[in-house]
């Protein structure tokens, strides 16, 4: 079945430090892939997606590519900032096959300034 | 514009009472979502409406779930007989469609099962 495998957490970085957390899924047919992001105390956002192989999906310094070649949409960040931190949700909609999300188990990030 | 609204905010509930949830989706968005997360099995699909079609309740745990959308608009999340097990935030969504459009999330219930 889909699934969506992602990094442990928690993951602890220092202000300026650069930043990745690894996603990988399986799917059947050809998947949209989006990061989620759940600040303390708040709600899930949409922080980015790509919808096709090859898209780079961006947004708030965040960025992730659609890699169908190893079925990976890793997020990067080239200097975190103490207010990115937050729990980080991978997921993907598989278009030939359902209609809701399926997630990650997130990864909790904790930037120390 | 408003986004998902969720009622209430907190639940605490005794072992075997039914409960309620409420969601209010964004306006003109024909899909609604309802998901789970809780600390042992992350996040969770539970069921899906899209307009005026049967919804999908491929993700609901028991018998003891159900949901409804009156009017395409908002929906109600029913645990009838609540179990410890089910102590979870349970969270909707709403979105213009099915597939790869973007699901905006509400904020979210947080059900205590006492």
């Amino acid at each position: 079945g889909n699934s969506v495998t992602q990094m442990e957490g928690p993951v602890t970085l220092s202000e300026e430090a650069f930043l990745t957390i690894n996603c990988t899924y399986t799917a059947t047919g050809y998947p949209s892939l989006f990061w989620y992001v759940q600040y303390p105390g708040e709600g899930l956002q949409l922080l980015l997606k790509a919808t096709k192989a090859d898209d780079k999906g961006s947004n708030k310094g965040f960025e992730a590519t659609y890699r169908k070649e190893t079925t990976s949409f890793h997020l990067e960040k080239g200097s975190v900032q103490v207010s990115d931190s937050a729990v980080y949700f991978c997921a993907l909609i598989s278009n030939q096959a359902g209609t809701a999300l399926i997630f990650g188990k997130g990864t909790t990030l904790s930037v120390s300034s | 514009g408003a986004g998902v609204s969720q009622s209430p905010s907190n639940k605490v509930t005794e072992k075997g009472k039914d409960v309620e949830l409420r969601c209010d989706p964004i306006s003109g968005h024909t899909a609604l979502y309802w998901y789970r997360q809780s600390l042992g099995q992350g996040l969770e699909f539970l069921i899906y409406f899209q307009g005026n079609s049967a919804p999908d309740k491929s993700g609901l745990p028991s018998d003891r779930f159900s949901a409804e959308r009156t009017g395409g608009s908002v929906s109600t999340l029913t645990i009838q007989r609540t179990q410890q097990e089910d102590s979870a935030v349970y969270l909707c969504a709403s979105s213009l469609g099915r597939g790869g459009w973007e699901q905006y999330f509400g904020p979210g219930t947080r059900l205590t099962v006492t």
